[in-house]
């Protein structure tokens, strides 16, 4: 079965500190990746997707993601975090079942960033 | 533009009874899906609508339901309820589909089954 899997599930972190969580899924075929993040009080909302092309994702407020099919990983990173990144991040995988809604979420990853 | 709104936020209800739960897409979005979230399991995927047709289903019993009418508006349902069912059911749209077009999500449905 699909599964996808998250190192880390709380990371602390000063401002200004470098991010990168990590995000492994098991799934052989093709496959279009998600990062999504939840800020407090707020709805789950898409940091970034890769469906197709550079490997190498950018996606909003600073975040990118690097697709690595040979590791099955699609880790976030973001080169100096602020205060206002304090949430939580899913990694969520869409394999084989073509333009659907059908996501296989991560477990989820809290940050807390510290002034 | 409105964004994905559920009803009602919050419910309560006991062992064995049955619950449904609305979900109102951005307007012009076609596809709905739903999930359940959990501390234990995090987030499940249970089912997607397209244009009032299930497109895929998760790995849930029978005793979940959806459907979608032609204002794309959808309802899930549970039947028999369990006090494994408590979770917060999150509601997501987008246009056509995920790979083509953004997810919106509502602010989801808190049940708890006493």
């Amino acid at each position: 079965a699909q599964s996808v899997s998250q190192h880390n599930h709380h990371v602390i972190l000063s401002e200004a500190a470098s991010l990168e969580l990590g995000c492994n899924y098991s799934y052989g075929g093709t496959v279009n990746l998600f990062w999504y993040v939840q800020y407090p009080g707020q709805h789950l909302q898409l940091l970034l997707k890769y469906f197709s092309g550079d490997p190498l994702v950018k996606g909003i407020k600073g975040f990118e993601a690097e697709f690595i099919k040979s590791k099955f990983s699609f880790n976030l990173r973001k080169p100096s975090v602020q205060w206002s990144d304090t949430a939580e991040y899913f990694c969520a995988v869409n394999a084989g079942s073509g333009n659907t809604g059908k996501l296989i979420f991560g477990q989820g990853t809290t940050l807390q960033v510290k002034p | 533009k409105a964004g994905v709104t559920q009803t009602p936020r919050y419910l309560i209800k006991t062992r064995g009874q049955q619950v449904t739960l609305s979900c109102s897409p951005i307007s012009g979005h076609r596809s709905v899906s739903w999930y359940q979230q959990t501390p234990g399991q995090g987030l499940q995927f249970l089912f997607e609508y397209f244009s009032e047709t299930q497109r895929n289903k998760g790995n849930f019993p029978g005793r979940f339901s959806g459907r979608q009418f032609s204002n794309s508006r959808s309802e899930m349902n549970v039947s028999t309820l369990e006090l494994g069912d408590s979770a917060l059911y999150l509601c997501a749209s987008s246009l056509g589909g995920i790979i083509t077009d953004t997810q919106y999500f509502g602010p989801g449905t808190r049940l708890t089954v006493l």
